[in-house]
């Protein structure tokens, strides 16, 4: 069954801490993204990454990092940098020839701050 | 209807009628569209995607068209039923030529509600 993994589902976040967001694909995808979503609002990209071990800041990059280590992988990093950090997190992936073609998107994860 | 950076509109429809949903962009050099519809607490799933070169495209019960004159795009439901109630929003990606050659664009979204 072929497809984008987000986990967890829900994430809480202390004060002052650095949680880290899951993504997986098996679509054999060179391209991931990741977006924040607030509520009534479009898409933000924060990072996308087009190959292994290179990636771009998007839009709204900081308190945020990543990595891509593995072309299936691509977590996210939400420092304790990031003072708003409430949003609903989407990952997404597609096929990249210089364009990019349609992004399949997981099914997100809510972060919450405690 | 929706335009790529602005508010997020409301569409209320009957079960059984069709639904226009409706999307404006900016960027003329753009070359590929594609609509998505999310549900609530959900990721946006794919629904269909249209090429510059073509001015409508049709799957199960959706049809889209691209008007590149006045650079708008439209979604048709036909026969709207109340599993359709989502937000729906399109993606527009920036042709040669342009500043943001090769990249998606995402619009904010139209909330579609159908009622019983």
């Amino acid at each position: 069954d072929g497809g984008i993994t987000q986990s967890p589902k829900y994430l809480f976040r202390k004060e002052g801490q650095n949680v880290t967001l899951s993504c997986e694909q098996n679509l054999n995808h060179d391209a991931m993204y990741w977006y924040r979503q607030d509520p009534g609002q479009g898409l933000r990209l924060i990072y996308y990454s087009q190959i292994v071990n290179d990636f771009q800041k998007g839009d709204i990059a900081e308190g945020y990092s990543v990595s891509r280590e593995k072309k299936e992988s691509f977590p996210l990093t939400v420092t304790s940098a990031q003072k708003n950090p409430t949003a609903f997190y989407l990952c997404a992936s597609s096929i990249d020839r210089g364009y990019q073609e349609t992004q399949y998107f997981g099914p997100g994860t809510r972060l919450l701050v405690l | 209807g929706e335009s790529v950076g602005l508010h997020l509109p409301t569409l209320s429809v009957q079960e059984g009628d069709n639904s226009i949903i409706n999307c404006a962009y900016s960027n003329s050099a753009s070359d590929y569209f594609i609509w998505y519809k999310q549900e609530s607490g959900k990721g946006p799933q794919f629904i269909i995607d249209i090429r510059s070169n073509m001015d409508k495209r049709q799957g199960q019960r959706v049809t889209v068209l691209l008007n590149k004159t006045v650079k708008h795009l439209s979604l048709q439901i036909a026969a709207t039923q109340p599993g359709d109630s989502a937000v729906y929003f399109c993606a527009e990606r920036g042709g040669a030529g342009g500043t943001s050659y090769g990249k998606l664009t995402f619009g904010q979204g139209t909330i579609l509600t159908v009622h019983p």
